[in-house]
């Protein structure tokens, strides 16, 4: 089983539509961040989490929001979904103590917003 | 400037050949440095961590340049399975700021 798992893997909504999508894992870590990614841009951070009290925005977190539900989960919601939020997101965790600061990421969320 | 930039490619090279890609990075307190590997809609996944004197690991080979300020990652006898998207990413300690490159796109072919 994957360390971090995401929720739902593929999803296709219409405009205006709330979506959540779902992340948990398994690393014990504390850092949970959440990105998405388009063509030709990279992976941009929506938000951060550094511990179960603790949420920030990222550099794109307009039209979206979060919730740290346990050190374990970290939901991102999209309040009334738009075409440009079309995109591939992603999980990641890191341990705050970890040598490398490696970057262990879920297995994507495909959104399609019609 | 984007702050970090990558050739976006694709580099095609047959079975065998040695390929390098650069990655430059414009924050000169940037300390951290990683190339990622991505698979076709799959997630990144740590490649190597880029240390100041350089490491290796079997046949791919990361180099640090804090001067000129960009990293850059060799591939010997370069394999079809090594067919993907590498990522260059830099941290700043202490920060939440992982800042991604756009990624250069690698095929190897028969």
């Amino acid at each position: 089983d994957a360390d971090v798992t995401q929720t739902p893997r593929n999803r296709i909504t219409k405009t205006g539509k709330r979506i959540m999508l779902e992340c948990s894992q398994t690393k014990g870590h504390d850092r949970m961040y959440w990105y998405r990614q388009d063509p030709g841009l990279g992976l941009r951070l929506i938000y951060y989490s550094f511990d179960v009290k603790d949420i920030n925005k990222g550099e794109i977190s307009d039209g979206y929001s979060v919730s740290r539900q346990a050190q374990a989960k970290f939901s991102l919601s999209l309040e009334s979904a738009i075409p440009n939020q079309t995109a591939l997101y992603f999980c990641a965790t890191s341990d705050l103590t970890g040598v490398t600061g490696e970057l262990f990421f879920g297995e994507g969320s495909r959104l399609t917003v019609l | 400037r984007k702050e970090v930039e990558q050739d976006p490619g694709p580099f095609n090279v047959p079975e065998g050949a040695t390929v390098a890609f650069n990655c430059t990075y414009s924050n000169s307190a940037s300390q951290s440095f990683f190339w990622y590997r991505q698979d076709c809609r799959k997630e990144p996944k740590l490649l190597m961590s880029v240390y100041s004197s350089g490491n290796e690991d079997g046949r791919f080979t990361a180099q640090l340049n804090r001067a000129s300020q960009y990293i850059s990652l060799l591939i010997r006898d370069s394999k079809l399975s090594d067919s993907a998207t590498y990522l260059c990413v830099v941290n700043t300690e202490g920060t939440y700021k992982y800042i991604f490159g756009t990624g250069t796109r690698l095929k190897v072919l028969a």
